[in-house]
């Protein structure tokens, strides 16, 4: 079975683009959540979706959004980027939104904004 | 605020060492504690999920406990190898649908 993927893998973009990064959750898990990682911190939590609704937000402007698609892929869209965008994003998918449900990571999407 | 600590931010052992690190979060609104390693170059792996006060949890030589009375974790590792080296990160599970993750501890076992 597939793990989490996502794409692209690298990402090099100017201030004030804008930026959509891609998620396919493991076969049979409905719920997807999104991560920003800065070098020498933890994961910020972003976005969880369930059944294509958002579920839960973290502490980001309303420059990030989000969605989940009926086939529970998820795509993270990024406006108006600042250098401080610059970072790794990570997506998790898990069997649904209970705290009990282990998440399983992807790859993440290294993004560079210049 | 809400605010997980992970301490120490890293760690040099030799191998067959064994060795402990802390993650401290706040003791309200507890649902649950995860731990996860992350290797370089690899994505973060759940090493356990803790609900319960008083849960020890065992995966072969690594096991964790929790305190959700006073607010910490503990995770050991027996008899460390060189491919434990790795980052270990708690993340805490407040109001069913949110987490913060601690900045993690950084693990380097020398042979």
């Amino acid at each position: 079975d597939a793990g989490v993927t996502q794409s692209p893998t690298h990402l090099i973009k100017t201030r004030g683009q804008q930026v959509t990064l891609r998620c396919s959750p493991i076969s049979g898990h409905k719920s997807v959540s999104w991560y920003q990682q800065v070098l020498g911190q933890g994961p910020q939590f972003i976005f969880q979706y369930y059944e294509k609704e958002e579920r839960g937000r973290g502490n980001f402007p309303d420059r990030f959004s989000a969605r989940q698609f009926p086939n529970y892929s998820s795509e993270l869209n990024v406006n108006a980027l600042l250098l401080g965008d610059s970072a790794l994003y990570l997506c998790a998918s898990s069997l649904g939104t209970s705290e009990n449900n282990e998440q399983f990571f992807g790859p993440g999407t290294r993004l560079t904004v210049l | 605020i809400l605010n997980v600590e992970q301490s120490p931010q890293s760690l040099h052992v030799q191998e067959g060492d064994s060795t402990n690190f802390t993650c401290s979060f706040p003791s309200s609104n507890f649902y649950a504690l995860h731990w996860y390693r992350w290797e370089t170059a690899k994505s973060p792996e759940a090493l356990f999920v803790m609900t319960l006060n008083g849960d020890e949890k065992k995966k072969g030589r690594i096991s964790a406990t929790l305190n959700t009375k006073e607010g910490y974790s503990y995770l050991y590792i027996k008899g460390s190898q060189p491919e434990d080296s790795a980052t270990y990160l708690c993340a805490f599970i407040y109001n069913t649908d949110k987490l913060i993750f601690g900045t993690g501890t950084r693990l380097q076992v020398f042979p």
